[in-house]
């Protein structure tokens, strides 16, 4: 079955610090990638995703490259803000529907 | 516009009961799916809905299930309550029900079981 594995947390990091969050995954098929971000007291955000190999997802700073050939889809932001710490969740579809597999989630803490 | 919304924010009950829970999607969003969120844990499919149809369908069992009507809001249903169904119940809607559509998830219901 599908599955997504990225590396635990807690991430602490000093402010405009680089941010890699590694994320691997394991699918049939052609899996969709993404990547979730929930806020302290807010919902599920999608922050950005990629559905087909090579692509980029990219949004608010963070991006991500959709690697098929090491089932990849690190998320990466050059300089991270107070205002990025939150949890942040990888994930995948490969189904017809609408099943996404979610990681375990990775918490980011950025001091300032 | 509004965002997906649920009812109630917080529920408490106790082993053996049943609960319902609501959720109404973005207006114009015919998709909704259901996800636990065990705290510390990544969200887990439950279900998905269509057009009133189930799409999809988690590894949860029976006592699980869920309803969409006309207006394209939602229920999830919980028969005989167990401990272990403590947990936060989001609820994501998309205007279609392909796999790469994006899913706006709600604040979620926190449910407690005692």
């Amino acid at each position: 079955g599908n599955s997504v594995t990225q590396m635990e947390g807690p991430v602490t990091l000093s402010e405009e610090a680089f941010l890699t969050i590694n994320c691997t995954y394991t699918a049939t098929g052609y899996p969709s990638l993404f990547w979730y971000v929930q806020y302290p007291g807010e919902g599920l955000q999608l922050l950005l995703k990629a559905t087909k190999a090579d692509d980029k997802g990219s949004n608010k700073g963070f991006e991500a490259t959709y690697r098929k050939e090491t089932t990849s889809f690190h998320l990466e932001k050059g300089s991270v803000q107070v205002s990025d710490s939150a949890v942040y969740f990888c994930a995948l579809n490969s189904g017809g529907y609408q099943k996404v597999t979610f990681g375990t989630g990775t918490k980011l803490q950025v001091i300032p | 516009d509004a965002g997906v919304t649920q009812s109630p924010t917080h529920l408490i009950k106790t082993r053996g009961q049943h609960v319902t829970l609501r959720c109404s999607p973005i207006s114009g969003h015919k998709s909704v799916s259901w996800y636990q969120q065990v705290l510390g844990q990544g969200p887990q499919f439950i279900f998905q809905y269509y057009e009133k149809e189930e799409r999809g369908r988690g590894n949860f069992p029976d006592r699980f299930s869920a309803r969409q009507f006309p207006n394209y809001s939602s229920e999830l249903n919980v028969n005989a309550l167990l401990l272990g169904d403590s947990a936060l119940y989001l609820c994501a809607s998309s205007s279609t029900s392909v796999s790469t559509d994006t899913q706006y998830f709600g604040p979620g219901t926190r449910l407690t079981v005692l």
